[in-house]
Order: structure tokens, then sequence, then C-alpha cells
């Protein structure tokens, strides 16, 4: 099927980095997002990558895309406990509505 | 911008009962979606809607149905809840293109449905 899979559960240090990691299986995506879901709220756009792109950085966060492999991951440098939240994958396919597939979500939990 | 409201943030029905989840967006988007989100499972998408007026079925629609009868305003229903409906539900909307392409889908915060 057209999934996106992640690990259910990540914990580390304050101060480390973390290194959340997830796998799509449609070739079509044109973009991959890591969206953001803190206790309680919804959830909401913390950064993306075309898929013509390897790299992207953003002040703490770093996206890294392997095309061939249809791996994902997002790198928190210096997390903080602030950082402790549900992190979902998802990718966009081609298609008349925009149809995104969210992952299963990877849970941070940031040890002080 | 109050961005996209969700009413009611809680709710307990019995087996067999119906209700009406209500959401609303003052961006002006497009399209709409109602997400059901269960543990290990992620979000999955019930039903969506590209403009007012339209519905089309998502990933797990049985047991619900939706209508978008003014553009800022998506409703969710169950005819007679079941146990297996206990989840939350969000809803989120988006533009129909940006310059950018991104689509970022803007979300509620979420309802808490249980089904006794």
């Amino acid at each position: 099927g057209e999934d996106v899979e992640q690990s259910l559960f990540l914990s580390v240090r304050g101060g480390d980095s973390s290194v959340i990691n997830c796998t799509y299986t449609d070739s079509s995506s044109t973009y991959l997002y890591w969206y953001k879901q803190e206790p309680g709220a919804g959830l909401q756009l913390l950064t993306y990558i075309f898929s013509n792109m390897d790299m992207k950085q953003d002040q703490r966060l770093t996206v890294l895309l392997n095309k061939k492999d249809k791996h994902l991951s997002l790198r928190i440098a210096d997390t903080q406990t602030g950082d402790s939240a549900i992190y979902f994958c998802a990718d966009k396919r081609t298609g008349g509505y925009q149809k995104v597939t969210f992952g299963t979500g990877t849970k941070l939990q940031v040890i002080p | 911008n109050a961005g996209v409201t969700q009413t009611p943030k809680f709710r307990v029905l019995k087996t067999g009962q119906s209700m009406t989840l209500l959401c609303a967006q003052d961006m002006n988007h497009e399209y709409m979606y109602w997400y059901r989100q269960d543990p290990g499972m992620g979000l999955r998408l019930i039903h969506y809607s590209v403009g007012e007026g339209t519905t089309a079925k998502g990933e797990v629609p049985d047991g619900y149905n939706v209508s978008r009868l003014k553009k800022q305003n998506f409703l969710l229903g169950l005819e007679s809840a079941a146990p297996s409906q206990t989840s939350v539900y969000f809803c989120a909307s988006s533009y129909r293109g940006t310059a950018d392409g991104v689509y970022e889908q803007y979300f509620g915060p979420g309802t808490r449905l249980t089904v006794t």
C-alpha cells in the first residue's frame, strides 16, 4: 500500500540532538512535510522539503531527504523540553485534491 | 483570525446516539478535511471537501456523513455512534493552490469523542 511509516517513540536528553525518521512508499510524492502536535492541540506545520531537494535547514531543524531510499529525517539540534511533542511525517502526492498522507507519528520525549 | 475552530471539544455518546461535529474556518480556504486520530495509527482521512456544496470520501468514511453548505463550515455527522468511533477528530483546511505549492493544512484543536 501507499504508506508513510515512522517509529512510535523517541527519548532524548535535553541539549542532545534528536533524529526522527520516516519512510514513504509513493515515488510520486512532490512535497514532504513535518508537522508537530503539542499535547491537547492540533497539528501545525513545522517544516517541509520539495522532492527535488536533498536537505533543508531552518534554525535548529535539518531535514534530509533520500529519494532513492524514500527516507526522510528530521534532526532537531539542542533539543529542549519545549520540543516534546508528536511529530508527523507526511507526503503530498499528485492528485486533484492535494492528497496528503500522514504517518503514524513519533512521540518525542525530552528528559531534562 | 481564529483560524480553524471545532465544536464541541469533548463529547460522550451512548451507542446508537447521533451527533454533529462542527468545523469553522475564517481563512477563506477552499479545501476542508475531517481526520480521526487513533493511537498507533496516525491520522486517517474520513471525508474531504474541495468547495462549497461538494464532498468526497476519504480513507475511512463508513459510519460518517458530511456537509459543506457554506464555504467556511464543514460538518461531520455520526448517525448511529459505535464504540469503534471513539477517537479524536480533527478538522483541517487549506488553500486550493498556493504560489509555492506547499499546500499547508491548518488544523483545529480537535474533538475528543467517547462512545460507550
